[in-house]
This record gives C-alpha cells, structure tokens and sequence, in this order.
C-alpha cells in the first residue's frame, strides 16, 4: 500500500516559468491538503481539496498559484509565473476524513528551486 | 501571525539523554496537539497526539505533557538515540478544522 506520492522530488525553474506540483493520495483517501515550508520555518497551510472541489484555499497566495483534484489523476499544484520567493519544499497530505484530527498521511514533497 | 511557538530552535543531547522540546499557543479552541518527526528529505510523520482532557501521554520513549491553563504543552523523549535525530515539529488544530498550525520545528541532534 503506497503512500502518498509526489513528483518530481527536485523541481528546478527560471523566474518567469511554470511549476507543477504533482501528488497521488494513499488509496482510499479522497481529501488532498498541500502546505508549504520556507527554510528553517514550520509548514504553512495551502489549499485543502476533494474530488473536483476546492474546499478551502485560505492559505494560497491571491496570484499565480492554483490547485486542483480531477475526477481522474493526481492532484496538482500550479504556480505560474515563478518567483525566488516561491522556492520553497512543498507537501501535499492526504486523509481518508476531513481535517487533521483523523490523522494526516505526508508525502514527502517537492524542492522547488527558482533560479 | 504564529499561533503556536516553539523552543529551542535547535538542542544537542547526549545518547541516552532527555530530549525536551517545548511549544506554546493562544487559540483556546485548539484542541489537538500532534508532534511530528521529520527527516532530511522525508515528509512530516506523526509521532504522537493529545487531546486536551489528558495531561500527559506516553507512546514507548516518547510522551506529551500538556497544560491547559498554561496553554503550553511539551514533548519529552527518554534515553535518547542516534536515530532520533530529526526536525521535530508541534502543531495544533481543532475538531472540524481543515488545517494544522506548525511551530517551527526544532533539530534535534544526539550524539553517540
């Protein structure tokens, strides 16, 4: 049983480009959470999704990034436009209920490096 | 704004010492506390939880010790090991919430 999966591990960009954040929830789970770590700092809450749902965005950046949870597929985290601020480790946990009391299962992220 | 605060930022502690990290918050309607163990390169894992109708909680080496009027609440871990060595990070949520408050982690280091 799989846990869940992120890809790619590294992500390299120049400032200006497109980043997507790929993750696949363990089986069975159908809530999707990403969260964001700036160096020496604790995870800051993203976005939180279910199945073609955005449920909670409070913690995305008004501009250029976005999130998703097809019916199909993984769920994807897009940041458009990249900037050096932006390069960051990036996590996506997901759950089998709603919130993180019932326990969060992390993937173990993507690096992001804007340069 | 951080809701929760954590200390020390980083602690050194011989093998078989005790490793104590501690953390603080405001928001009374916190009523998780979960401790996560991560390692270079991994994600987050949970190590322990507590509720706050419970002062203390012990899973093998680790335990949470939590004051409620104090609002702080503290993981100690006994004859510390090599392989304990990590980022340790306290958080705190509430039933319903869709979200998880970190600290800001503490890197543990023992030595042999």
């Amino acid at each position: 049983n799989a846990g869940v999966m992120q890809n790619p591990r590294h992500l390299v960009r120049r400032r200006g480009q497109e980043a997507r954040l790929r993750c696949s929830p363990m089986k069975g789970h159908s809530h999707v959470y990403w969260y964001r770590q700036l160096p020496e700092e604790g995870l800051k809450f993203m976005v939180y999704l279910q199945k073609e749902n955005i449920i909670d965005e409070s913690g995305m950046p008004k501009e250029r990034f976005s999130a998703e949870f097809p019916k199909e597929g993984p769920s994807i985290l897009r940041i458009q436009q990249v900037v050096r601020g932006d390069s960051a480790a990036y996590f996506c946990a997901s759950s089998n209920s709603r919130g993180p009391v019932y326990g969060y299962t992390f993937g173990s992220g993507t690096r992001l490096t804007v340069v | 704004q951080q809701q929760v605060k954590q200390s020390p930022q980083s602690l050194i502690v011989q093998k078989g010492g005790i490793s104590i990290i501690n953390c603080a918050y405001e928001n009374t309607a916190f009523d998780y506390f979960p401790w996560y163990q991560q390692f270079p390169g991994k994600g987050p894992a949970l190590l322990i939880a507590i509720r706050p109708d419970v002062s203390e909680k012990k899973e093998g080496r680790f335990t949470i010790s939590f004051n409620k009027s104090a609002k702080q609440f503290s993981l100690h871990i006994m004859d510390s090991q090599p392989g304990d060595s990590a980022t340790y990070f306290c958080a705190a949520s509430w039933t319903g919430a869709n979200n998880l408050f970190f600290g800001t982690g503490t890197r543990l280091t023992v030595i042999p």
